[in-house]
């Protein structure tokens, strides 16, 4: 059981556009940034948007993140089949057990 | 160029010890913190510890404490991460990762491409 809550599973045509959730509490996402990672099938992660919103150089603006209160999502625009990953939202929780937390990631099928 | 390179896969037996590295290069190792994730097979990422290199300060998730043990060679800009007793639950993917951090943000930056550990009789 994860600390912040991602939908298993999105789908979406190639072209349309989609997003991908990401819950957690104030002692998580409501006090700090959000980042989230893209998880190609079979690779490492990859930083793909840091401190809500931003992204790092080379990353397309066809990903955007956002915060509002406690939770967190992730748009994507224009899909493309190379988009078909794994997604994960982080942050860290100041809670008792403080430290990072990360989603349960969500599945990204191009259809 | 800025990286982060793992140690190569390993097969271990049941309560064999194993220590694994990540060096890193192409930046000032000491003045970010280098993090442990695990991923099990088909499973999500797990934070599991952290430490700094500049002063070797080390913190470690409640459900990795005890378990593992993270240390740093500052010489060869190298994070370890070491078990004493492999179990079969500990078959993962271990990655390591640069944070950057601030007051209120923290992200991983900077990713190795991950060292496959396989605990089997």
């Amino acid at each position: 059981q994860s600390v912040l809550t991602q939908p298993p599973s999105v789908s979406a045509a190639p072209g349309q556009k989609v997003t991908i959730s990401c819950s957690g509490s104030s002692s998580n996402i409501g006090n700090n940034y959000v980042s989230w990672y893209q998880q190609l099938p079979g690779t490492a992660p990859k930083l793909l948007i840091y401190d809500n919103n931003k992204r790092p150089s080379g990353i397309p603006d066809r990903f955007s993140g956002s915060r509002s209160g406690t939770s967190a999502t992730l748009g994507i625009t224009g899909l493309q089949t190379g988009d078909e990953a794994d997604y994960y939202c982080g942050t860290w929780d100041s809670s008792l057990s403080a430290g990072e937390v990360f989603g349960g990631g969500t599945k990204l099928t191009v259809l | 160029e800025v990286q982060l390179v793992q140690s190569g896969a390993e097969v271990k037996k049941p309560g064999e010890s194993l220590k694994i590295s990540c060096k890193g290069s192409g930046y000032s190792f000491t003045s970010y913190w280098i993090g442990w994730v695990r991923q099990m097979p088909g499973k999500g990422l797990e934070w599991m510890g952290i430490i700094y290199p500049g002063d070797s300060d080390t913190r470690y998730s409640p459900s990795f404490q005890g378990q593992v043990t993270i240390s740093i060679d500052r010489s060869i800009s190298t994070a370890y991460l070491q078990w004493s007793s492999l179990k079969a639950s500990d078959t993962a993917m271990y990655y390591c990762a640069r944070r950057r951090d601030g007051y209120n943000f923290r992200y991983f930056d900077l990713w190795g491409r991950g060292t496959l550990v396989t605990v089997s009789s």
